[in-house]
C-alpha cells in the first residue's frame, strides 16, 4: 500500500520569499514520486518526477524537489516566489512494480494551496 | 497541437441518472486515465485504458465503467448516480505507461 502526506492545506509566503512545499509519503517498495500544479478551472501540470535517478530533481517553473528516502520526504521548494505560483500543488506516489512515469494508478496526498502575498 | 480535450465541462444530474463523459487524448496518445477529485477525498485513480483495453482499475463499485475507442477517445460511464458522485473528472492521456501524462481541464459533475 502507498500513501501521501502534505503538510498544511494552505501555505502563504510573500512574493520573492522561499516556497517550502512538504511531502511525505509511504510506499512497500521503492516509489516513484510527482509534483504536480493546479492553477484555477485548469487540469493538472507536472512539476517534475523522481523515479529513481538524481535525488535532486529540477522541474519546471523554477521548482524542485529533493528524494530523501530515510526521511520518506520529497519536498516541494523554490527560491523566490512569483505572483503566478498561485494555485493548487499535489504530491503523488506511484510503486516502482508499474515502471516509468505514466499516471496510472497514481495515489495523490490531499493538495496544498498556496498564496502569494504581495 | 491540441491538449487533452473532456466533454461536457459541466453538468448537472439527479440522483439515480446515469452519465458518460468524454475525453479526447492528444494526438498519438494510446493510454487514457480517468481520476476524480472529490471535495475532501482529493484525487483518486478511477481507470486506465491502453489499446482499447482497460488495464488497470481503481477502488471504485462496478457502477464506474468505460471504453476505450479504436481513436483511442474514451468514455467515463456512471450509473445509479449517488450524491457523493459529485466531483471534478479528469482525464489524462500519454504515449505509453511510461511517460509523463497530460491531464485535461475535466468535467465537473453535480448530483442533485
Amino acid at each position: 500500500a502507498q500513501s501521501v502526506t502534505q503538510l498544511g492545506s494552505h501555505v502563504s509566503v510573500s512574493e520573492g520569499a522561499l516556497v517550502l512545499l512538504r511531502c511525505n509519503y509511504s510506499s512497500s517498495v521503492p516509489p516513484y514520486l510527482f509534483w504536480y500544479v493546479q492553477y484555477p478551472n485548469q487540469g493538472l501540470q507536472l512539476l517534475l518526477k523522481y523515479t529513481s535517478a538524481a535525488t535532486l530533481v529540477k522541474g519546471i517553473n523554477g521548482f524542485e524537489a529533493e528524494f530523501k528516502k530515510s526521511e520518506t520526504s520529497f519536498h516541494l521548494t523554490k527560491p523566490s516566489a512569483h505572483m503566478s505560483d498561485a494555485a493548487e500543488y499535489f504530491c503523488a506516489v506511484r510503486s516502482s512494480m508499474y515502471s516509468g512515469g505514466g499516471a496510472d494508478g497514481l495515489t495523490f496526498g490531499k493538495g496544498t494551496h498556496l498564496i502569494i502575498q504581495p | 497541437e491540441a491538449g487533452v480535450t473532456q466533454s461536457p465541462t459541466h453538468l448537472i444530474k439527479t440522483r439515480g441518472q446515469q452519465v458518460t463523459l468524454r475525453c479526447s487524448p492528444i494526438s498519438g496518445h494510446t493510454s487514457v486515465y480517468w481520476y476524480q477529485q472529490a471535495l475532501g477525498l482529493g484525487l483518486q485513480f478511477l481507470l486506465w485504458y491502453d489499446e482499447g483495453e482497460e488495464r488497470n482499475r481503481g477502488n471504485f463499485p462496478p457502477r464506474f465503467s468505460g471504453r476505450q475507442f479504436p481513436n483511442y477517445s474514451s468514455e467515463l460511464n456512471v450509473n445509479a448516480l449517488e450524491l457523493e458522485d459529485s466531483a471534478l473528472y479528469l482525464c489524462a492521456s500519454s504515449s505509453d505507461r511510461h511517460t509523463e501524462a497530460f491531464f485535461g481541464q475535466g468535467t465537473r459533475l453535480t448530483v442533485v
